[in-house]
């Protein structure tokens, strides 16, 4: 298994700024990928982020609102640029096993809310 | 779209076995089964997965039908932690995680 941390744990935002999530993991990955989580819903997958290669975006979610960067094998942050209190949600970062049947691991969540 | 279906909440005593249901009658060959849990506040968290066979580990066991359309995770001996939200994913092994709304499972004392 990995162990992932993020950074912050939760924050609390104005409107209209931006906020930088960083993804730590305890070992090298080729997959990461960005989830949202809003109040009292599923998990929704912003966007894969492999080293070496821009981000892919999922449907609904683009580069200029989510900017990612994958500088190496065990780092990644997400941007929530320009907030607005829509943007509340819980935003986790998950690694897949490099081999295997590639399970998934999450890390604890950065619990943001915007004001 | 999920391509499970699990009912929204159960209750079960602390103590006793807990069975969660998934029926996944579209599976493909290819596809695996896979559970993790989400405790309240914290990033969903890898229980364990299957595909034909059944399988057990430290955490609980997965009982996946023959026919493999449906498939039961028990947690032996519930404790009041095991209370969350398990979620049922069928995927091929390289494919990704799709979330449906999962069961939430309150365990009582």
């Amino acid at each position: 298994s990995a162990v992932i941390s993020q950074k912050p744990s939760r924050d609390i935002c104005q409107r209209g700024t931006s906020l930088t999530i960083q993804c730590q993991v305890d070992s090298q990955v080729t997959m990461m990928f960005w989830y949202r989580q809003q109040p009292g819903q599923s998990l929704t997958l912003i966007a894969t982020a492999n080293q070496g290669s821009e981000a892919t975006y999922e449907s609904g979610f683009v580069i200029d609102k989510f900017p990612i960067s994958r500088p190496n094998l065990t780092f990644s942050t997400l941007t929530v640029s320009n907030m607005s209190p829509e943007d509340s949600s819980i935003y986790l970062c998950s690694v897949r096993a490099n081999r295997g049947t590639y399970e998934q691991y999450f890390g604890p969540g950065t619990r943001l809310t915007v004001t | 779209d999920a391509k499970t279906t699990q009912p929204p909440s159960m209750d079960c005593a602390e103590g006793r076995a807990a069975n969660l249901p998934c029926n996944h009658s579209t599976i493909s060959g290819n596809e695996y089964v896979y559970w993790y849990r989400q405790i309240h506040s914290q990033g969903p968290q890898y229980i364990i997965h299957g595909l034909k066979n059944n399988e057990t580990n430290e955490m609980a066991s997965l009982i996946i039908t023959e026919d493999r359309k449906s498939s039961t995770l028990i947690l032996p001996h519930a404790t009041l932690r095991d209370t969350a939200v398990y979620y049922c994913i069928v995927r091929e092994s390289n494919y990704q995680l799709i979330w449906g709304a999962g069961t939430k499972l309150i365990i009582k004392p």
